[in-house]
């Protein structure tokens, strides 16, 4: 199993540019989450998706939509991209009712 | 609200010393307390969790206790390695079911 996979690694957006942030996962996991890193800080959760059709708004929604067609993927949709999106971006999957996530290597991503 | 947070943003410990990482949170509602380890340019790992009807948990080298008295919730590392330096994060869950809340991370290097 790959696991949890994230394209791209690392991204330089101007601002106002958009952009997706792809993750999917074989592990057939139903929750999905994305979560966002600033330098230093812990992480703070975007919006999670437990099934196919289904999103909800985490801490952090704004500026940000995803959508989840399959249960493999959970893309993450920059509209209009602003310097505070500067982060690093995670994806984690993991079974319905069951605390461990796996986590994906992190998207770099840099607005200026 | 909802807050989860650390004592010590950073932890120097020799090796083969034992490590404790501690963090303090705020909402008594919580059921799963949660433990991941982040190593540098990567994603977290699940290290180990507990539930709130227990007070003490053993992994391999790591334990986790839980005091809900004082809303306190401690990792503890026996032999710390080299390969234990890393960022850990305590995190917080209402039921299995609900979003996963996580602290701001303590830092902890190992002095060979």
């Amino acid at each position: 199993n790959a696991g949890v996979t994230q394209t791209p690694k690392f991204r330089i957006l101007k601002i106002g540019q958009s952009m997706t942030l792809q993750c999917t996962q074989d592990m057939n996991h139903n929750y999905m989450y994305w979560y966002r890193q600033d330098p230093g800080m812990g992480l703070k959760l975007i919006y999670y998706s437990v099934g196919a059709g289904i999103t909800d708004k985490g801490e952090v929604p704004n500026g940000y939509n995803v959508s989840r067609s399959t249960t493999e993927d959970f893309p993450l949709r920059l509209e209009l991209a602003a310097p505070s999106q500067t982060s690093v971006y995670f994806c984690a999957s993991s079974y319905e009712g069951v605390h461990e996530q796996y986590f994906g290597p992190g998207t770099r991503l840099t607005v200026t | 609200g909802e807050s989860v947070g650390l004592h010590l943003p950073t932890l120097s410990v020799q090796e083969g010393d034992n490590s404790i990482i501690n963090c303090a949170y705020s909402n008594s509602a919580s059921d799963y307390f949660i433990w991941y380890k982040q190593e540098s340019g990567k994603g977290p790992q699940f290290i180990i969790d507990i539930r709130s009807n227990m007070d003490k948990r053993q992994g391999q080298r790591v334990t986790v206790l839980l005091n809900k008295t004082v809303k306190h919730l401690s990792l503890q590392i026996a032999a710390t390695q080299p390969g234990d330096s890393a960022v850990y994060f305590c995190a917080e869950q209402k039921t299995s079911y609900d979003k996963v809340i996580f602290g701001p991370g303590t830092s902890l290097s190992v002095i060979p």
